[in-house]
């Protein structure tokens, strides 16, 4: 299994510019995650989705879209990057049916964005 | 609600010294803790978690966590640390939400 992986690893973007991030997971998880990290600031959740179809915001939404139209899938896009967005874009997925908060997640390798 | 408290951000200790990383909870229904650890240029992975049972979990690398519920506390600790363990280290709680809750991240530095 190649568990959760990110498209693409890095990416440099202009102030303005559009990108949408890829995120795929071969275990049938139920729940994915998007999170940002920050110096200092930890992983502060993006958006999440329960199941395919659905989407949920997170702590900090503003500026980011998600769709889930494939259960393994899960992509966060930027309509209009600004250089507050740069950071490090990491996706999670957890919980098989029949799953609870006992489950851990399971990280991708990350996407470094940087927007000039 | 639920909330983490990692009250170190940064932690230095020599090789083969003993570490604790602190991390403190707030829930109001039962817990699930767990302590993730972040390689430089790498995504988290778990490293243990508590469930229920015996307070004390080990992981296969020498860590171990000690759940205390009087005192909301699930500190990491390892009594002897090699310049391998040199990471970010990420205490998280789920309970009634499904959704888990991260610390801030405490970063072990090991130096030779």
């Amino acid at each position: 299994n190649a568990g959760v992986t990110q498209t693409p690893k890095f990416r440099v973007l202009k102030t303005g510019q559009s990108m949408t991030l890829l995120c795929a997971q071969d275990m049938n998880h139920e729940y994915m995650y998007w999170y940002r990290q920050d110096p200092g600031m930890g992983l502060r959740l993006i958006h999440y989705s329960v199941g395919e179809g659905t989407t949920a915001k997170g702590e900090v939404p503003d500026g980011y879209n998600v769709s889930r139209l494939k259960k393994q899938n899960f992509l966060l896009g930027l309509e209009s990057a600004a250089p507050s967005q740069t950071s490090v874009y990491f996706c999670a997925s957890s919980f098989l049916m029949g799953g609870g908060p006992w489950d851990e997640q399971y990280f991708g390798p990350g996407t470094r964005l940087t927007v000039t | 609600a639920q909330s983490v408290t990692q009250l170190d951000s940064q932690v230095p200790v020599f090789e083969e010294a003993p570490v604790e990383l602190r991390c403190n909870y707030s829930s109001s229904v039962s817990v699930y803790l767990f302590w993730y650890v972040q390689y430089p240029n790498q995504g988290l992975q778990l490293l243990l978690k508590y469930l229920s049972g015996s307070t004390l979990v080990e992981s296969i690398n020498g860590f171990e966590a000690e759940f205390n519920k009087s005192q909301t506390s699930f500190h990491l600790r390892k009594p002897s640390v090699h310049i391998s363990d040199t990471a970010e280290y990420f205490c998280a709680v789920s309970g009634g939400s499904y959704i888990p809750t991260f610390g801030r991240g405490t970063s072990l530095i090991v130096h030779p």
